[in-house]
């Protein structure tokens, strides 16, 4: 039981290059979650979806896409990258409305 | 909307000790509150949550309680070992909403 996966682990880019960071779940979960984490600002919510081509934006959504054409998958896109976006994201996933957030492992994201 | 604050944000005990961090949220509507622990290299894992229509909850060496009334929420670990060192996030979150609003973070420190 794989449960959910982020990939890459580890990333390193540059200011202006397009990166996807993906997120598998293996639960069917309806509901997934991008959090960003930063020193000083615990984990900030990017984007959430409530299930397959439904999503919506949550407090710091600028300069990020998201997407989710099936249930299974949620990947993150930062089209243009920013030094600002340099930060460790965690992707998460519950069933309906009440279920507790499960977290992927993280990918740790350099823009230089 | 909610605003969750979370203090200290550091502490370090004896092993052996108890351990309380504490916090505050802004939104009387929020229903649910749950406690992360996030070891190094690790997505943030559920240890304990409570909702509002109960006053305390305990798992073993772990308890959380809930004051509606002044509007915050405590952790509790008692016979602290050193494998409880790690960094503590507490959340809150309205009834009919997924989002998660987590405060900054506690890490603790326990000493062998």
């Amino acid at each position: 039981d794989a449960g959910i996966t982020q990939s890459p682990r580890y990333k390193i880019t540059e200011t202006g290059r397009q990166v996807t960071l993906m997120c598998h779940q293996t639960w069917s979960h309806s509901y997934m979650f991008w959090y960003r984490q930063d020193l000083g600002h615990g984990l900030r919510l990017i984007y959430y979806s409530a299930a397959a081509d439904i999503t919506d934006k949550g407090e710091v959504p600028d300069g990020y896409v998201v997407s989710r054409s099936k249930t299974e998958n949620f990947p993150l896109t930062l089209e243009s990258a920013t030094r600002s976006q340099t930060s460790v994201y965690f992707c998460a996933s519950t069933t309906s409305e009440g279920g507790t957030q499960y977290f992927g492992p993280g990918t740790r994201l350099t823009v230089l | 909307g909610e605003n969750v604050e979370q203090h200290p944000s550091t502490l370090s005990v004896q092993e052996g000790d108890s351990a309380v961090i504490k916090c505050t949220y802004s939104d009387s509507a929020s229903n649910y509150f749950p406690w992360y622990k996030q070891e190094l290299g690790k997505g943030p894992q559920l240890i304990i949550d409570i909702r509002s229509n109960v006053g305390e909850k305990k798992d073993q060496r772990i308890a959380v309680t809930l004051n509606k009334t002044a509007k915050h929420f405590s952790l509790h670990i008692t016979e602290t070992q050193p494998e409880d060192s790690a960094v503590y996030f507490c959340a809150g979150r309205n009834t009919g909403f997924q989002k998660l609003v987590f405060g900054t973070g506690t890490r603790l420190l326990v000493s062998p």
